[in-house]
């Protein structure tokens, strides 16, 4: 079973550019969440989403940043006209949802590592 | 928002037991979770404790709770040099949407 897959695992923008990040939850899961890490920073989150809907987006900044997750294919995080403080490792997460009763369970992908020139 | 804290190094020699601490100010916090991270890699989930538990034993690992005062730690038995990393701790509230973590202790293990 793999588990949780995220690529790039680099990514390199510059300013003023587009930054795309793709998450791929592990299989039977249907829960992703977003967290970014900021060099010497624990993990901060940022979006929580199911198929179709985002639950929470507490934490995402209010512009220049959005996620998906569709029906098919890998949830997306993106990133409008970056700047260099957008330079961060991005984290995805999944689960298989609360009714499960594993719900607490969150796994991790490798991160994307954005960097901003 | 929720505060996780927890110490930046902890220094070991190799066979000794590590033991890092953590901090959290929510008391309605559901799971308590212990998250190691590797250079470059992502994070691995290390082990869990429910709330209403004091103390869970994971082989190498005893996750101790105190509710009370809000504090968590993570004793690694036996530390080898495999076991440099960060570690970082982390809470779920009662929904499980969003994990709260601390800034994570870099725990550095000399043979």
């Amino acid at each position: 079973n793999a588990g949780v897959m995220q690529n790039p695992r680099h990514l390199v923008r510059r300013r003023g550019q587009e930054a795309r990040l793709r998450c791929s939850p592990m299989k039977g899961h249907s829960h992703v969440y977003w967290y970014r890490q900021l060099p010497e920073e624990g993990l901060k989150f940022m979006v929580y989403l199911q198929k179709e809907n985002i639950i929470d987006e507490s934490g995402m900044p209010k512009e220049r940043f959005s996620a998906e997750f569709p029906k098919e294919g890998p949830s997306i995080l993106r990133i409008q006209q970056v700047v260099r403080g957008d330079s961060a490792a991005y984290f995805c997460a999944s689960s298989r949802g609360t009714t499960s009763g594993k719900g607490y369970e969150q796994y991790f992908g490798p991160g994307t590592r954005l960097t901003v020139t | 928002g929720e505060d996780v804290e927890q110490s930046l190094f902890l220094s070991v020699r190799e066979g000794d037991s590590s033991v890092i601490n953590c901090t959290y100010t929510d008391s309605s916090s559901t799971y308590l979770y212990w998250y190691k991270q590797e250079p470059g890699a992502g994070l691995q989930l290390l082990t869990y404790i429910f709330s209403n538990m004091d103390m869970k034993q994971d082989q190498r690992l005893t996750v101790l709770l105190n509710k009370k005062d809000k504090h968590l730690s993570l004793r690694i038995a036996d530390t080898q040099t495999g076991d440099s990393a960060i570690y970082f701790c982390a809470e779920s509230l009662y929904n499980f949407n969003k994990f709260y973590f601390g800034s994570g202790t870099k725990l550095n293990v000399k043979p």
